[in-house]
């Protein structure tokens, strides 16, 4: 157990809807970042925050949004929902701003109908 | 081309061999390399982690990197049943990256009983 926590762990939706998932990261660490894993395109960056503050930005489409809240727990919003969508959503964390020791949840697995 | 190349493998052993993984890479900027093992439908665990070339041992684990070729590995000794699981590599540029992580696709190991 990586002490880094994911909610929920299935999502089933339909295309144009909008998700949230949510991210809870270890308690020492205040970087979060999300991936999102796909098996065409593997294990991809989303984006990372650090203390609050967007930090980088990967291949994110416009139609996914995060914040990451004063508590520290993160949030990835996902609209207008494709079935291209349909992936296994992680989150990582790690102590501070440019940290390469990233530590795991177990995922969100999102399917799109 | 990716970044990272990763055999995806699947690749099968006996319980007792030696396993090798391999990694390839195209951006010398990387100072920082990964090893996660996942297994079906869980998080990616950090197995190692090493900082520009070298070698580095951790039980039956060993990873090795070799800048001047662009190229790591992950051995396993005397590989158990319970090495079976996918196994990603990840690299990193270090503290300009803000950090991003970029993964191999993974190659998938069964380890035969």
């Amino acid at each position: 157990d990586s002490g880094v926590t994911q909610t929920p762990k299935h999502l089933i939706t339909a295309t144009g809807q909008r998700v949230t998932l949510r991210c809870s990261p270890r308690s020492e660490d205040l970087s979060v970042y999300w991936y999102q894993q796909s098996l065409d395109q593997g294990l991809q960056f989303l984006i990372h925050y650090y203390n609050g503050e967007e930090r980088a930005k990967g291949n994110i489409l416009e139609r996914f949004s995060a914040q990451q809240f004063p508590d520290l727990h993160s949030e990835l919003n996902l609209s207008s929902l494709e079935l291209g969508d349909s992936a296994l959503y992680f989150c990582a964390s790690s102590v501070g701003p440019d940290q390469e020791t990233q530590y795991f949840g177990p995922g969100t697995r999102l399917l799109v109908l | 081309q990716k970044e990272v190349e990763q055999d995806p493998g699947p690749l099968s052993v006996p319980e007792g061999a030696i396993v090798s993984l391999n990694c390839t890479y195209s951006n010398s900027a990387f100072q920082y390399f990964m090893w996660y093992r996942q297994y079906s439908r869980k998080g990616p665990e950090l197995l190692m982690y090493t900082y520009s070339s070298g070698n580095k041992e951790d039980g039956r684990f060993t990873a090795q990197v070799d800048k001047s070729s662009k190229y790591i590995s992950l051995f396993i000794r005397d590989s158990q049943p319970s090495d079976s699981a996918t196994y990603l590599c990840a690299m990193s540029p270090g503290s300009s990256n803000t950090g991003k992580l970029i993964f191999g696709q993974g190659t998938t190991l069964q380890v035969k009983p």
